[in-house]
C-alpha cells in the first residue's frame, strides 16, 4: 500500500527559506518520479516541478526557477522541497505526489496529505 | 507557460449528469487527467489518459476528449461527488504542464 508521509506545519518569516519532506513507502521508490504541487488559500492547484527519484534530475515550473530545489535521499525513500526568499504569496499547502507511470513524468497519481506553510511577519 | 481553461462552477441535482469541461490548445495531441479535491483532503485521480478510470473509482465517473476539449462526466451524480475538480495536461512540446483553474461541482 502506497504511503506518502509529509512533514508538519511550518511558519516562516518573509525572506526566509523552507525545506519540507515527503517519505515514501509501499512501492519501489526509484521507479516513480515525484511531483510537487501547491494550493494557496482560495486558489487552485499549482504544479511546481518534478523530481526523477532514480537520477535526481529535475524539471521545475518556470515560475519557481531560481528559488526552488528538489532533492531526494534514496537510502530513506524521502524527497525534499526547498523554497527560498519566501513571501506571503507562498503561503500554501504543499503536496508531494507519486507519478502514475514508471520512469515517466506523466501525471500525479497518489498524493500525500500536504504540508501547510505559512509565511508571515 | 501553458493554460487549461475550466468553468468556475457547475451545479446539478442528485442523480443528474454533471459535465465539466477543460479546454487547451494541445489537447488534440495530449491526454488529460482529472482530479477530485475535497476540502482538507488530498486530491484523488479519477480519470487518466482521457478516458481510463483507476481502480476504486466508481463507474459513474468517465471521461471523453474531442479536439481542444476534454470532458469529465459524472453520470448520476451523488451528494458525495460535491467537490472541486481539476484537469491536468501538458503542452505539445512537453515543455510545460498545468492544472486547469478548477471547477466547483455542487450537487444538491
Amino acid at each position: 500500500q502506497v504511503h506518502l508521509v509529509q512533514s508538519g506545519t511550518e511558519v516562516k518569516k518573509p525572506g526566509a527559506s523552507m525545506k519540507i519532506s515527503c517519505k515514501a513507502s509501499g512501492y519501489a521508490f526509484t521507479s516513480f518520479h515525484i511531483h510537487w504541487v501547491r494550493q494557496a488559500p482560495g486558489q487552485g492547484l499549482e504544479w511546481m516541478g518534478l523530481l526523477n527519484t532514480l537520477s535526481g534530475g529535475k524539471n521545475y515550473a518556470q515560475k519557481f526557477q531560481g528559488r526552488v530545489t528538489m532533492t531526494r535521499d534514496t537510502s530513506t525513500s524521502t524527497v525534499y522541497l526547498e523554497l527560498s526568499s519566501l513571501r506571503s504569496e507562498d503561503t500554501a499547502i504543499y503536496y508531494c505526489a507519486k507519478d502514475l507511470t514508471p520512469a515517466s513524468g506523466s501525471a500525479p497519481e497518489f498524493w500525500g496529505s500536504g504540508t501547510l506553510v505559512t509565511v508571515s511577519s | 507557460s501553458y493554460e487549461l481553461t475550466q468553468p468556475p462552477s457547475v451545479s446539478v441535482s442528485p442523480g443528474q449528469t454533471a459535465r465539466i469541461t477543460c479546454s487547451g490548445e494541445a489537447l488534440p495531441k495530449k491526454v488529460a487527467f482529472w482530479y477530485q479535491h475535497k476540502s482538507g483532503q488530498a486530491p484523488v485521480l479519477v480519470i487518466y489518459d482521457d478516458i481510463k478510470r483507476p481502480s476504486g473509482i466508481p463507474e459513474r465517473f468517465s471521461g471523453s476528449s474531442s479536439g481542444t476539449m476534454a470532458t469529465l462526466i459524472i453520470s448520476g451524480a451523488q451528494v458525495e461527488d460535491d467537490a472541486d475538480y481539476y484537469c491536468y495536461s501538458g503542452d505539445e512540446n512537453d515543455e510545460h504542464v498545468a492544472f486547469g483553474g478548477g471547477t466547483r461541482l455542487t450537487v444538491l
